[in-house]
């Protein structure tokens, strides 16, 4: 069974402050997807990115940095000066690769709170 | 523009009432998803289909239908013998890569 634990319900940190949100998985998929969403309070599911079990190079976006480590299963996300538009809730999501339809299994999520 | 089409945006059930949330896409993707989501909560799967006239059941289908006639179309029953239906409830599709698109969601609420 595959299962995403985002450990950290709550985090809160002053606007321009760096911000790492936690997550960690298990699968028995030798590939697989990680996937990261953000939801803001509007509801709508955001998508941020989607790395490959094959790929483990760590990306940079903007503001935004994903580490991914096969060997602690874990699949960090980094926002670098943070700003009050990046208050929401992420969920870090994984999926098998194969198959035509691949369950997507979330963790439950950590709300980010930017104060100014 | 391509995408997932939910609605109504907010819903209310009387106790009993059987009702019916509505997800279309244009985007001509097999496969398409329901997810149910908490307050504090992440998603979780309700029902998925990966082909018109086929659907499986997810982690927690008691007291949901669905039906998958169109490819285009999902809608997902929500029946009275569900007793705790009020959530959010997410709609999503996907394509053979893995690339998922979700809609906007429907809140429902019991009244």
């Amino acid at each position: 069974a595959q299962k995403v634990t985002q450990a950290q319900t709550e985090i809160s940190v002053v606007e321009k402050e760096d911000v790492t949100l936690d997550c960690v998985y298990e699968t028995r998929d030798t590939t697989y997807y990680l996937f990261w969403y953000k939801q803001p309070p509007s509801g709508e599911l955001v998508f941020l990115i989607r790395r490959n079990s094959f790929d483990e190079q760590n990306e940079i976006s903007g503001r935004y940095s994903w580490n991914f480590q096969k060997s602690t299963s874990s699949f960090n996300f980094t926002i670098t000066a943070s700003q009050v538009v990046d208050s929401a809730v992420y969920f870090c999501a994984l999926s098998e690769a194969g198959g035509s339809a691949r369950q997507l299994t979330f963790g439950s999520g950590t709300q980010l709170t930017v104060l100014p | 523009d391509g995408g997932i089409t939910q609605s109504p945006k907010y819903l209310f059930r009387k106790e009993g009432q059987n009702v019916t949330l509505s997800c279309e896409q244009n985007l001509n993707h097999d496969a398409m998803y329901w997810y149910r989501q908490d307050p504090g909560q992440g998603l979780r799967l309700i029902y998925y289909s990966q082909i018109v006239n086929d659907f499986q059941k997810g982690d927690i289908a008691e007291g949901y239908s669905v039906s998958r006639e169109k490819k285009e179309s999902f809608p997902l029953t929500v029946t009275s013998a569900q007793k705790n239906p009020t959530a959010f409830y997410l709609c999503a599709s996907s394509t053979e890569l893995g690339s998922y698109t979700f809609g906007s969601g429907t809140r429902l609420t019991v009244v």
